[in-house]
């Protein structure tokens, strides 16, 4: 079982809707990342959090720790937001404190 | 500032062949963490390095190295080179030691076993 699930695996939007991923993990964290991988591999750190609510333009991160779950919406989503999105979550400092990423969500945000 | 910087971007090796690549990061930063990705297996730690000690390795075989310089510059090595090793490796820097900082990740290398 992997230590960070993620849903749904493939989104398919129109613009303008709002966008949820979510992600579940299993362990308990120090911290955990929401990244965007667009078409040809270049990742970029969207958020890093370790308790609530963070927001960057159109983008929302949540994180509720004692359910093991976080989510990234997206609103008015628009074509340029099409990419994979990953979650990676750090465990509690010991001899796993690495990051350990999810499978990634692919979003297709059709004009 | 410029970015982390990856080179080279693309690398076609045969099995058996060794293979060096190199990771630039933002200027000021200390710490340098390297990742595999496939698409079977998804993104992997591979290690971390801060002050040209490695702090951290994640599950791979001891054909994978790294080092770091003192200008934090790092190289990481895969040796006797297999089919599986095919993937994008990715070098990402941060201010300071671990992965509790925001991570600035680099374009990649697109490494190809024949």
């Amino acid at each position: 079982k992997n230590e960070v699930e993620q849903s749904p695996q493939n989104l398919t939007a129109q613009e303008g809707e709002f966008i949820t991923i979510n992600c579940s993990y299993s362990v308990g964290i120090s911290a955990l990342h929401w990244l965007q991988q667009h078409p040809g591999g270049g990742i970029v750190s969207l958020f890093m959090l370790s308790s609530g609510k963070k927001k960057h333009g159109r983008l929302i991160a949540t994180i509720n720790i004692q359910e093991k779950h976080s989510s990234l919406h997206i609103t008015a989503s628009h074509p340029r937001d099409s990419a994979v999105y990953i979650c990676a979550v750090l465990p509690k400092r010991g001899s796993n404190y690495k990051l350990t990423f999810g499978k990634g969500t692919l979003l297709t945000v059709n004009p | 500032k410029a970015g982390v910087t990856q080179t080279p971007r693309y690398l076609i090796k045969t099995r058996g062949q060794q293979v060096t690549l190199s990771c630039s990061p933002i200027s000021g930063h200390r710490s340098v963490s390297w990742y595999q990705q496939t698409p079977g297996q998804g993104l992997q730690f591979l290690f971390e390095y801060f002050s040209e000690t490695q702090r951290n390795k994640g599950n791979f075989p001891g054909r994978f190295s790294g080092r770091q310089f003192s200008n934090s510059r790092s190289e990481m090595n895969v040796s006797t080179l297999e089919l599986g090793d095919s993937a994008l490796y990715l070098c990402a820097s941060s201010p300071d030691r671990g992965p509790i900082y925001e991570q600035y990740f680099g374009p990649g290398t697109r490494l190809t076993v024949t």
